[in-house]
């Protein structure tokens, strides 16, 4: 019963491709977001979208965009992929409430070479 | 600013010790606080949540609004518990909605 789903495992990209991580959620929920993993550096927030269309920048923007046509996808850009932003890339859904948590994804471990 | 702060990277215990990960956070609201756990090759799970006061696989966590401290305690540790944990914290983002901010994590290994 796989809830949100990342559309790839693994990637291997190249220096300057402009590269499209997707996430689907099936539960309605309103928000989504977007965290790369690093280790020793946690979770930091990419971006997050709280409705349909419309996006907020988090903690790491930069080198990178997201896209939220439809409620249950949420895409991540790297618009000229770059190979400090090799890391994993995790996807999450929230109800949006304070005590409602998330629920993630699987990871998308992006290489760019 | 709200920040959670997971002081240690590594832990290691032997099993049937007690494990204690350690978590504190800085936050002017009322805070709203997560465990969420990482086996290996697994995705990202909630552990437990605050609000529930519940335990889950025999790990428990306790508010401490005075210490500003949220640690995930188990009194006997099993190698099954060997994972990466993460804290978190639910703070505004934005309208009536909430996002988490996380601590950097500790590994938790349990030896046999």
């Amino acid at each position: 019963d796989v809830k949100v789903t990342q559309s790839s495992r693994y990637l291997v990209k190249r220096t300057g491709e402009k590269v499209f991580l997707e996430c689907v959620q099936d539960m309605d929920h309103e928000n989504m977001f977007w965290y790369r993993q690093d280790p020793g550096l946690g979770l930091r927030l990419i971006y997050f979208s709280y409705d349909v269309k419309m996006k907020e920048k988090g903690d790491i923007p930069e080198g990178y965009s997201v896209s939220r046509e439809k409620k249950e996808r949420f895409s991540l850009i790297l618009e000229s992929a770059s190979t400090n932003q090799t890391s994993m890339y995790l996807c999450a859904s929230s109800p949006g409430t304070m005590f409602s948590g998330y629920t993630f994804g699987s990871g998308t471990r992006l290489t760019v070479v | 600013a709200q920040r959670v702060t997971q002081p240690e990277k590594l832990l290691s215990v032997f099993k049937g010790a007690p494990v204690e990960l350690k978590c504190n956070y800085s936050y002017s609201g009322s805070p709203e606080l997560f465990w969420y756990v990482q086996y290996s090759r697994q995705r990202l799970q909630l552990l437990l949540r605050h609000i529930s006061r519940e335990s889950i696989k025999g790990f428990t966590a306790d508010l401490n609004k005075g210490e500003t401290s949220f640690h995930l305690k188990k009194p006997f540790a099993q190698e099954e518990d060997s994972a990466m944990y993460y804290c978190a914290l639910s703070v505004m983002g934005g309208g009536s909605n909430y996002k988490l901010t996380f601590g950097k994590g500790t590994l938790l290994t349990v030896n046999p």
